[in-house]
């Protein structure tokens, strides 16, 4: 029952460095997306994908790219990490594309990161 | 602007009694609400999703009420236990996108 699992749980780096964060789920979900969680802000969206190959940018996509190369694995990199970056990532994914009614969302764990 | 305001943003109880936490949206059109749990340190976990048609919907000891006419939502906790402590997040799809919008969330505390 593995789930949602994301890696590293804890990263620090230093201003301008490049890092990437590892999703991977084992449900045969379509539907995989990045979150980044702020002190007194609500989850806001990086990226999604719907499937293999698809990939799209949510509310703060700057400073970030990822790739669906597979169903299982979503990662996300950061290009020159910048202090404004330091914050908790959760990566989640879902059975239904369009989150309807069935779609519940599976969060993995978290990373949390720390730019210098 | 498609929002999600919940109140209060905290809340400390003790064991063993019952609280209700307020959602309240201007999202539109409006497809579903949720209610997450995320204990500290940890991702959110699924509650309930409600959609335009259901008014009430339980798991367990937490119900959840939907007036999309008022667009509001609230979610009841009865006979608290320890292991309620946690943010209670509110979220919304719009009808519009397949993205969610999400409450800050409410933090709530159970002491024994």
């Amino acid at each position: 029952n593995a789930g949602v699992t994301q890696t590293p749980k804890f990263q620090v780096l230093k201003t301008g460095q490049s890092m990437t964060l590892q999703c991977a789920q084992d449900m045969n979900h379509e539907y995989m997306s990045w979150y980044r969680q702020d002190p007194g802000m609500g989850l806001r969206l990086i990226h999604y994908s719907v499937g293999a190959g698809i990939t799209d940018q949510g509310e703060v996509p700057n400073g970030y790219n990822v790739s669906r190369s597979t169903t299982e694995d979503f990662p996300l990199r950061l290009l020159s990490a910048a202090p404004s970056q330091t914050s908790v990532y959760f990566c989640a994914s879902s059975y239904e594309k369009t989150l309807g009614s069935t779609g519940e969302l599976f969060f993995g764990e978290g990373s949390r990161l720390t730019v210098l | 602007k498609n929002q999600v305001e919940q109140s209060p943003q905290s809340l400390i109880i003790l064991e063993g009694k019952n609280c209700t936490l307020q959602c309240n949206y201007t999202v539109s059109p409006f497809s579903n609400l949720r209610w997450y749990k995320q204990d500290t340190g940890r991702g959110p976990v699924s509650l309930t999703i409600m959609t335009f048609s259901e008014n009430t919907k339980s798991n367990g000891r937490y119900t959840a009420t939907l007036d999309a006419d008022t667009k509001q939502s609230s979610l009841h906790i009865t006979a608290s236990q320890l292991s309620d402590s946690a943010s209670y997040i509110c979220v919304v799809r719009g009808d519009s996108n397949y993205q969610l919008i999400w409450g800050a969330g409410t933090k709530l505390i159970i002491k024994p």
